[in-house]
């Protein structure tokens, strides 16, 4: 079946530096992938997509590259600030008729001043 | 984009009782879907509702714990039957527009006492 495979948080950074959030995938087909936020106490927003081999997403100064070699989609952001303090989701939607979306487990990000 | 409003925002509900979470949409959407964010853990789909049929669930999840009904294509409604405290979660109603790409709502955080 279907998963996603994030690097477990905590992750805790200063303001301004360089994020790398680790997501792995295995589907059958060509799925499509996303990174979702979620900020405290908020639901969950579409972020980026990234929808065949070799697309890069972006959003808010956040980029993510879909390499089907490595079956990976990493999150990056050059500089982070406070207020990208969040939960962040990769997931992927791969067959079916709408396309069901399978998320990974959540990586916590705190940036702190 | 779709905009999607969910009450109760948050409740606090005695064991044994039940919840019925609204969901509404400000366009028609053909599929909405109910998922559980359990403390510290990932989204998993509970059900998804068609206007005009029996909800779908996924595996683990059945009807006489979480009824779920879908009387027009902008509402829904999701029940939590005979409550206990592994209850607790958030629950997000959701909707697609795009294949893949999910539109939540804030979320109804739950928690049985």
């Amino acid at each position: 079946g279907n998963s996603v495979t994030q690097m477990e948080g905590p992750v805790t950074l200063s303001e301004e530096a360089f994020l790398t959030i680790n997501c792995t995938y295995t589907a059958t087909g060509y799925p499509s992938l996303f990174w979702y936020v979620q900020y405290p106490g908020e639901g969950l927003q579409l972020l980026l997509k990234a929808t065949k081999a070799d697309d890069k997403g972006s959003n808010k100064g956040f980029e993510a590259t879909y390499r089907k070699e490595t079956t990976s989609f990493h999150l990056e952001k050059g500089s982070v600030q406070v207020s990208d303090s969040a939960v962040y989701f990769c997931a992927l939607s791969a067959g079916g008729g709408y396309q069901k979306v399978t998320f990974g487990t959540g990586t916590k990000l705190q940036v702190i001043p | 984009s779709a905009v999607i409003s969910q009450k109760p925002s948050r409740d606090i509900c005695q064991r044994g009782t039940s919840l019925t979470i609204q969901c509404q949409v400000d366009s028609q959407v053909t599929m909405m879907f109910w998922y559980r964010q359990q403390p510290g853990q990932s989204l998993t789909l509970i059900a998804t509702a068609n206007q005009g049929s029996e909800a779908t669930y996924e595996s683990g999840f059945v009807i006489d714990k979480f009824p779920i009904s879908r009387p027009n294509l902008t509402f829904s409604t999701l029940t939590v039957s005979n409550m206990s405290p592994e209850d607790s979660s958030i629950y997000l109603c959701s909707v697609v527009l795009d294949p893949g790409e999910l539109f939540f709502g804030e979320g109804s955080r739950l928690t049985v006492l």
